[in-house]
């Protein structure tokens, strides 16, 4: 079945440095790439997507990064701060299924040390 | 996503009990989903609603059930046949845009 593969499952940075987790699928048919953050105990919400017709996009400290070709999107976060600690989940959307449903990787915990 | 309501927060169950998790949302978004988390996992899609009066199995549906009567509501039913109930709970909804937002979840714990 369609998979969404995501590296690493765990991350450890000192606050100011800069975190990448990579995710890799396998439908080439997919066109939505969001990116979810969340804090323990909480709901996911949503920090960023991307969609098939953009190579990257950036919201402040967040880019994320799409590679058709190859089937892989990252998230980079510059200038980590604590605050950033968090299961980071990325997703995929696959057209050949129900439009709009998303596969999800299994998570980046994220751990910024100040 | 302050548009989506779940409840209760923390739900308790005997084993063989069914019991029903509530999600409502008024962000007037055609689709609803329902996922399950555990540990470590990431979220496993148990079944997902495009359009009022139908929805569709997800990956792991086995010993769930749900009903979509209102476009607003989307309750999911674990029955008895679920074998490993205890997980958290979230249900999302969505637009045509195919953005998902999530509601604050239900931690069941069956005993």
């Amino acid at each position: 079945g369609e998979n969404v593969e995501q590296h690493p499952s765990t991350l450890s940075v000192q606050e100011g440095d800069s975190a990448v987790i990579k995710c890799t699928y396998s439908d080439s048919a997919s066109n939505y790439f969001p990116w979810y953050k969340q804090e323990l105990g909480k709901r996911p919400q949503l920090i960023i997507d991307i969609r098939s017709n953009v190579g990257e996009k950036k919201d402040q400290r967040i880019a994320v990064t799409l590679n058709k070709t190859a089937k892989h999107f990252s998230l980079h976060i510059t200038e980590t701060q604590p605050e950033d600690s968090a299961v980071y989940f990325c997703a995929a959307s696959l057209r050949g299924r129900s439009q709009g449903n998303l596969i999800f990787g299994k998570g980046t915990k994220l751990s910024v040390k100040p | 996503d302050g548009g989506i309501t779940q409840s209760p927060k923390y739900l308790f169950r005997k084993e063989g009990q069914n019991v029903t998790l509530s999600c409502e949302q008024n962000l007037n978004h055609d689709a609803m989903y329902w996922y399950r988390q555990d540990p470590g996992q990431g979220l496993r899609l148990i079944y997902y609603s495009q359009i009022v009066n139908d929805f569709q199995k997800g990956d792991i549906a086995e010993g769930y059930s749900v009903s979509r009567e209102k476009k607003e509501s989307f309750p999911l039913t674990v029955t008895s046949a679920q074998k490993n109930p205890t997980a958290f709970y979230l249900c999302a909804s969505g637009g045509y845009t195919y953005e998902q937002y999530f509601g604050p979840g239900t931690r069941l714990t069956v005993t």
